[in-house]
């Protein structure tokens, strides 16, 4: 079945460093794929999302990449502020709605002043 | 982005009793919504798919007559945690999806729920 792996974490950066949280995944189609973010003590908000191959997702200085040869949806970010301090979910669907997304782990980053 | 409202937001109850949570859809109609349950520090876990109008669908190992689902409409669907006990403690966030193929979640704000 599908699958999805992000690097475990927790990530520690300081600010305005560069972020790189890797994410690979196994589909047997074209799924798309997205990257949630999870402030402390809240839901999941989607971040960005990529529907087909070569497609790039961005939201926020966020920016994810649909490689469909490395079957990889890295999360990037330029320069990361203390407000970035979350958990980041990838995830994935090939599949109509009323089956659930399929998830990663989680991330855990921390940002430091 | 859509709208997906989960009320409360904190709970604490006693031992013994029940809790129910709610889950509304604000700007579409959700045929199936998603409970998780998340551990702190933990990823999310699927407990069960709600379907309106029909009985949900549990995944393994989680209790269904502990936890009651139920979705009688398009836009609401209840968790009912049952005689809670300490162990119950958690966070549940629900989230629903659209209906078209590849379309994203939508997830609730989530509730924190004490038992003592």
């Amino acid at each position: 079945g599908d699958s999805v792996t992000q690097m475990e974490g927790p990530v520690t950066l300081s600010e305005e460093a560069f972020l790189t949280i890797n994410c690979t995944y196994t589909a047997t189609g074209y799924p798309s794929l997205f990257w949630y973010v999870q402030y402390p003590g809240e839901g999941l908000q989607l971040l960005l999302k990529a529907t087909k191959a070569d497609d790039k997702g961005s939201n926020k200085g966020f920016e994810a990449t649909y490689r469909k040869e490395t079957t990889s949806f890295h999360l990037e970010k330029g320069s990361v502020q203390v407000s970035d301090s979350a958990v980041y979910f990838c995830a994935l669907t090939e599949r109509a709605g009323n089956t659930p997304l399929v998830f990663g782990k989680g991330t855990r980053l921390s940002v430091i002043a | 982005g859509a709208v997906v409202s989960q009320h409360p937001s904190r709970v604490i109850c006693k031992s013994g009793t029940s809790v129910k949570i709610e889950c509304r859809s604000l700007d579409f109609q959700a045929t199936t919504m998603f409970w998780y349950r998340q551990f702190p520090k933990q990823s999310l876990m699927l407990m069960a798919t709600s379907n309106e109008g029909s009985k949900a669908t549990y995944e393994q190992g989680v209790e269904k007559d502990k936890f009651l689902i139920n979705h009688a409409s398009l836009t609401l669907s209840t968790l009912t945690v049952t005689s809670a006990h300490p162990e119950d403690s958690s966070f549940y966030i629900c989230s629903a999806r659209d209906r078209g193929l590849y379309t994203e979640a939508f997830f609730g704000q989530g509730t924190r729920l004490t038992v003592v």
